[in-house]
């Protein structure tokens, strides 16, 4: 059971070019975000889907775009990429219901430079 | 100020001893707290999640939470090396995922 997968794993990338970075999930979850990783930083949402249909901002989405495909898959766009976005993005997945936390399952993180 | 706070550590123990990993915060109308590992270059996962104030025990892992003082501690337990990871803490104001505030984690190592 793969759970949720990223690709690609590493990428190193120049100031002003553009890259997807690919998440898929295998768990019929409804719900997929996109966080970033950065040191003494925590866990920051970028953008996430509540459902298939639907993308909504987090708490840092500028310099980023999303496309929900599909209920499995949930990409994330850097259109002219910053030094400041060098970053580890994580992709994760979730069910919602009503009462109780529903864990949110991680993929293992795309490591992206930016030179 | 930022709303959850965290030791970044990194904290080291010998294998055996009981380790305690803590976090403030400031925002009062959190309900949900909950407890991320996350190995080296791996996604976080949880293990551990309470709603109230209290004390809750999973194993050898003990998640107690205090509301009134804005502050939440995962205990553990006869430490394992296998226990060496980073640990996060988390917590919302309801269960959906786009709410929740994640600390920095704190950078623990069992020593064998």
């Amino acid at each position: 059971n793969a759970g949720v997968t990223q690709t690609p794993k590493f990428q190193v990338l120049k100031t002003g070019q553009s890259m997807t970075l690919q998440c898929a999930q295998d768990m019929n979850h409804n719900s997929m975000y996109w966080y970033r990783q950065d040191p003494g930083m925590g866990l920051r949402l970028i953008y996430y889907s509540a459902s298939e249909g639907t993308t909504d901002k987090g708490e840092v989405p500028n310099g980023y775009n999303v496309s929900r495909l599909n209920k499995r898959e949930f990409s994330l766009r850097l259109e002219s990429a910053a030094p400041s976005q060098t970053s580890v993005y994580f992709c994760a997945s979730s069910e919602i219901f009503l009462r109780g936390i529903q864990p949110q399952h991680f993929g293992d993180g795309t490591r992206l430079s930016i030179l | 100020q930022k709303e959850v706070e965290q030791d970044p550590g990194p904290l080291s123990v010998p294998e055996g001893a009981i380790v305690s990993l803590n976090c403030t915060y400031s925002n009062s109308a959190f309900q949900y707290f909950m407890w991320y590992r996350q190995y080296s270059r791996k996604g976080p996962e949880l293990l551990m999640y309470t709603y109230s104030s209290g004390n809750k025990e999973d194993g050898r892992f003990t998640a107690q939470v205090d509301k009134s003082s804005k502050y939440i501690s995962l205990f553990i337990r006869d430490s394992q090396p296998s226990d060496s990871a980073t640990y996060l803490c988390a917590m919302s104001r309801d269960n959906y995922g786009q709410n929740f505030v994640f600390g920095p984690g704190t950078r623990l190592s069992v020593l064998p």
